[in-house]
Formats: C-alpha cells, sequence, structure tokens
C-alpha cells in the first residue's frame, strides 16, 4: 500500500510542447504529493506540491492535477523547453515532514 | 541563506568496511531525513530525525544507523558494507511544523563499495 506507480519511464517531447507525467497511488492516507526534479549528480529538487483538498494547482509553466477518487495525480509542464530536460520524480506522503515515497522517475528530454 | 549541505561528495569503501556520511540541513530547520537513490530508481526512506531522536524508519537493516546532533546535524552510519549499498545517499532536511510540509534535498553523497 506504500507504492507510488509513475509512467512513462521516459518522455521526448518538442520544444515548445506539453509534457505530461502520471503518478497513482494506493495508500488513502497519503495527503501531500510534491513533484521533485533532478539533474544528473545533483540531489532533487522541490517543483510544486499539492494537497487533496484542490484538483488543480499552477505555478508557473508546471501545473499539477490531482484526481482524489481515481487516485492519481499529473505534471503538466506546458511550453517544454531544453531546460527542462531532467528526470522527474513524484512523491506522495502522510504530511510532508514524514517519509516521501517517490515514484520511479520519468527522464524527459525535450527536443530543441 | 545556505541549502543542505552533505559531505563528502564521493566515496569508495570495500565490502564489510564502516562508513559515515554528513548532513547540515538548511538554515531554520531542525528535521533530517535520509535516503538511498540506486541508479535509475527513486530514493527510498532511510529513516528520520527530529530532536536527536530516530522519530521513523523505513525497511533497512540495522547496518544503518543514524545520529543528529544538537545543531541539528545529522550523520548516517553503514557497517559491515555490501556492493548493494552502492548509491547516492541524499539527505533533506525540513521544518517540524504541522503547516510546513516542503522537504528540501542536498547533492548526496556517491558511495561506491568495491
Amino acid at each position: 500500500q506504500q507504492q507510488v506507480k509513475q509512467s512513462p519511464q521516459s518522455l521526448i517531447v518538442q520544444k515548445g510542447g506539453i509534457s505530461i507525467i502520471n503518478c497513482a497511488y494506493e495508500n488513502t492516507a497519503f495527503d501531500y504529493f510534491p513533484w521533485y526534479q533532478q539533474f544528473p549528480g545533483k540531489g532533487p529538487a522541490l517543483l510544486i506540491a499539492i494537497r487533496p483538498d484542490v484538483s488543480e494547482k499552477k505555478e508557473g509553466r508546471f501545473t499539477i492535477s490531482f484526481n482524489k477518487s481515481a487516485k492519481q495525480f499529473s505534471l503538466h509542464i506546458m511550453d517544454s523547453q531544453p531546460g527542462d530536460s531532467a528526470t522527474y520524480f513524484c512523491a506522495a506522503s502522510r504530511g510532508g515532514r514524514r517519509a516521501l515515497t517517490f515514484g520511479s522517475g520519468t527522464r524527459l528530454q525535450v527536443q530543441p | 541563506d545556505a541549502g543542505v549541505t552533505q559531505s563528502p561528495t564521493h566515496l569508495i569503501k570495500t565490502r564489510g568496511q564502516q562508513v559515515t556520511l554528513r548532513c547540515s540541513p538548511k538554515s531554520g530547520h531542525d528535521t533530517v531525513s535520509w535516503y538511498q537513490q540506486a541508479l535509475g530508481q527513486g530514493p527510498q526512506f532511510i529513516f528520520q530525525y527530529y530532536e536527536e531522536e530516530e522519530r521513523q524508519r523505513g525497511n533497512f537493516p540495522d547496518r544503518f544507523s543514524g545520529h543528529q546532533f544538537p545543531n541539528y546535524s545529522s550523520e548516517l552510519n553503514v557497517n559491515a558494507l555490501l556492493l548493494g549499498d552502492s548509491a547516492l545517499y541524499l539527505c533533506a532536511s525540513s521544518l517540524r511544523d504541522r503547516g510546513v510540509h516542503e522537504q528540501f534535498f542536498g547533492p548526496g553523497t556517491r558511495l561506491t563499495v568495491l
């Protein structure tokens, strides 16, 4: 019940396109859902996060959509840029200060 | 404002040895969590320290132990190293406040076990 399943494993998008990464969780006790961006050789950087009391959160070009009944959430990157090329991880926890359960990651490549 | 710092950056050990990794949390943070990230995988939670005590632990053997100091910095110790312990070890800091949820990660320590 602790799993977070992430798809796709890899994604290639043209510059200016929309990148969409999906995650599904099982544990209904999860109440905090962050997305992290990780570049090679670096630690994960918090990108955006959502609580289950809202269905969507937008910050700049990044949007999280949340479907509580389906136990799914997704990251949308609008106007994707080559600098967005990185590995993206979804995660979930019971309150952010508790242990984060991570998805397996999506390697995004934005082609110029 | 310094972020999360970790040392050393890289480390090479042989099987059976012991290793200590260090972490200084982001200024103002009082909680430190440790994660193991194998190559090509997502980070896996090892344990979390607050008020110098282990508060939560993931599915890792007792060979993995830790400590938190009064200044909130932390150490991760791994005994009897195995080849499978080779990974990026990440430290994350946060503030133990019910209204604050974000965890911020350091750059990690790359451990190679030969």
